[in-house]
């Protein structure tokens, strides 16, 4: 069975510093994978996500990841953090081809600090 | 384009109770996706409505429910309230059914059951 693991369930930073949320997953096939943000009291926000093609994906929010098949990682960027970053992340995986098969990881609260 | 929007915002309801979450898509979006998201089991897939049919439908018991009206409305139903049905319900939107297409997400309603 597919399984998404989020290492660190709360991660903190200072203002300006890297941003490294980990996700890794285990897949049998190659898989479409997502990250998404969750602020206090909303929904889920995709930051970005890789269906195929270049392994370095861009989001928003100047937000990026690396798709590494061999690693089976998909850990999540940002080379300087903001307040604003302050949310919950979460890492998906497809084990399929609709939104019924894609799996959610546990979540990391990041907290940034001025 | 205004976003999917979800009422009520919050609800409170005691065991034994039923209760009946709305969801509005995005205009032009067909598919609508439910999912539960409490502390304990995280994001969890509740059922997908596409063309007014559930085509998809997660591991929850018969007490859910949901229908799509031809406007691509969405509601889901909750009979026989128990306290684990405690959740944050999140009602996502795509046009189509393709993981290419990005899912948009509500911000949620809060049911607490007492």
């Amino acid at each position: 069975a597919q399984s998404v693991t989020q290492l660190g369930s709360h991660v903190s930073v200072s203002e300006g510093a890297l941003v490294l949320l980990r996700c890794n997953y285990s897949s049998s096939v190659p898989p479409y994978l997502f990250w998404y943000v969750q602020y206090p009291n909303q929904g889920l926000q995709l930051l970005l996500k890789y269906t195929t093609g270049a392994t370095l994906v861009k989001g928003i929010n100047g937000f990026e990841a690396e798709f590494k098949k061999s690693e089976t990682s998909f850990h999540l960027t940002k080379p300087s953090a903001h307040m604003s970053d302050a949310a919950e992340y979460f890492c998906a995986v497809h084990r399929g081809t609709s939104y019924d098969k894609v799996i959610f990881g546990p979540g990391t609260s990041l907290s940034v600090i001025p | 384009k205004a976003g999917v929007t979800q009422t009520p915002r919050y609800l409170i309801k005691t065991r034994g109770q039923q209760v009946t979450l709305s969801c509005s898509p995005i205009s032009g979006h067909r598919s609508v996706s439910w999912y539960q998201q409490t502390p304990g089991q995280g994001l969890q897939f509740l059922f997908e409505y596409f063309s007014e049919t559930q085509r998809n439908k997660g591991n929850f018991p018969g007490r859910f429910s949901g229908r799509q009206f031809s406007n691509s409305r969405s509601e889901m139903n909750v009979s026989t309230l128990e306290l684990g049905d405690s959740a944050l319900y999140l009602c996502a939107s795509s046009l189509e059914r393709s993981l290419t297409d990005t899912q948009y997400f509500g911000p949620g309603t809060r049911l607490t059951v007492l």
